[in-house]
């Protein structure tokens, strides 16, 4: 059964503190993405991998590290220099080559992180 | 302006009418469109994907691209109770990058 799961489902942080967000997919994606969502927001890029061992920045990337050691895994750290971490977390995932529906990307269940 | 945008404020539709959202975007050298259906809670899920100027249909979905006029937009036929969602319009700038920029989504209430 092939996708793309998260977990936690739920996660709660206290201030200071660094938490890991998983993410893995076994449709042999090459790339994968991670996005944050505010509510009554559309999904704002935090990092992508297009291949193993290489990611790059996307369009808010400031308190969050990720690593992209395997190609099924993905791991999203929000960091203490985070300021606003309260949000659902969506990791997608694509085959990453250019082409008709190659850059369709498909998501994962979320991931809500609340900081108490 | 904002790369991609949907028109604000939900839209209320009785069941079996048709649902028509629009959305528009600024890189006129965009490549590929996706509408994607959110749930309350929930995560997006691929709705309909297109690639050439014209109309796509899919069941009761039917995508439509204007690159000359730079919008996209998504018809729901028939509409049932379960397509009450949030619909984003998301767009793919260049083949290769893969970076979609995502509007901030139209919610649908269809009245039974």
């Amino acid at each position: 059964d092939g996708g793309i799961t998260q977990s936690p489902k739920y996660l709660f942080r206290k201030e200071g503190q660094n938490v890991t967000l998983s993410c893995e997919q076994n449709l042999n994606h090459d790339a994968m993405y991670w996005y944050r969502q505010d509510p009554g927001q559309g999904l704002r890029l935090i990092y992508y991998s297009q291949i193993v061992n290489d990611f790059q920045k996307g369009d808010i990337a400031e308190g969050y590290s990720v690593s992209r050691e395997k190609k099924e895994s993905f791991p999203l750290t929000v960091t203490s220099a985070q300021k606003n971490p309260t949000a659902f977390y969506l990791c997608a995932s694509n085959l990453g080559m250019a082409g008709v529906g190659a850059d369709t990307q498909y998501f994962g269940p979320g991931t809500r992180l609340t900081v108490l | 302006q904002k790369e991609v945008e949907q028109n604000s404020g939900p839209l209320s539709v009785p069941e079996g009418a048709i649902a028509s959202l629009n959305c528009t975007y600024s890189d006129r050298g965009s490549q590929s469109f996706f509408w994607y259906r959110q749930y309350s809670g929930k995560s997006p899920e691929l709705i309909m994907s297109i690639y050439s100027n014209g109309d796509k249909e899919d069941g009761r979905f039917t995508a439509q691209l204007n690159k000359a006029s730079q919008y996209v937009s998504l018809l729901i036929r028939d509409s049932q109770p379960s397509d009450s969602a949030t619909y984003l319009c998301a767009v793919n700038r260049y083949y290769g990058n893969n970076r979609l920029a995502f509007g901030k989504g139209n919610q649908v209430v269809v009245i039974p």
